[in-house]
């Protein structure tokens, strides 16, 4: 199975900071690659799908870019709403395999 | 607008079987699959199943095959997840979500799965 390595586990950010999340992946998986933001007691929502393409009505403010197996999931301008949890995932091959979650919180 | 609408919480017992199903709207049903992914709590992400609502054809995560079974029907545009055997590590979150082969978009709202004695 191809392991995602996902950090940092947890993260505290002020409104208006950028934020960089990485997730690596154990072998080669191309740029099939999504994240996730899941907001507590919801179900995730797909913010990103082939490592850089933003899925619609997804805001800018989200990007996303990979270098190798290295894969980063990044948010210009944090606002209120985007604290959360967010999961990366390889869909090269099953099985489906997720990153451990970040957590993003209020500093 | 698309929606994913999922049965309600369940409580069993150590042993038995859950059947969850997940309603599709606002598209055509056998163009996308369905996939399954559980959430116990606190925890992360876990893939268990894809299903073609088109042929049926399925597939499943090791860790799950000769328990779960995904089925659909075409005519209410539902997919059901079956899991058997039913042990306290099971309680979960189980989500379906509609993908292109791989590729998710859309999620269902989840559905609690509680095992206990």
């Amino acid at each position: 199975d191809i392991q995602m390595t996902q950090s940092p586990s947890s993260l505290s950010a002020s409104v208006g900071d950028r934020v960089t999340i990485t997730c690596r992946a154990s072998q080669g998986i191309s740029n099939y690659l999504a994240w996730f933001q899941q907001k507590p007691g919801k179900a995730p929502k797909s913010l990103i799908y082939a490592a850089s393409s933003l899925q619609s009505g997804v805001p800018s403010k989200f990007s996303g870019s990979v270098s190798g197996t290295d894969f980063t999931l990044t948010i210009s301008s944090l606002q209120p709403e985007d604290f959360a949890t967010y999961y990366c995932q390889q869909y090269n091959s099953y099985p489906l395999t997720f990153g451990g979650g970040t957590k993003v919180e209020i500093k | 607008q698309v929606q994913l609408v999922q049965s309600g919480a369940e409580v069993k017992k150590p042993g038995a079987s859950v059947k969850v199903s997940c309603k599709a709207s606002g598209y055509t049903f056998t163009s996308y699959y369905m996939h399954w992914v559980r959430q116990a709590p606190g925890q992360g992400l876990e893939w268990m199943g894809i299903i073609n609502p088109s042929g049926g054809s399925t597939s499943y995560a090791q860790k799950f095959q000769g328990r779960v079974t995904v089925t659909r029907d075409t005519s209410t545009s539902t997919v059901y997840m079956d899991l058997s055997s039913l042990r306290s590590e099971d309680t979960a979150v189980y989500y379906c979500a509609r993908a292109r082969l791989r590729q998710f978009d859309y999620w269902g709202q989840g559905t609690l799965v509680t095992v206990s004695s």
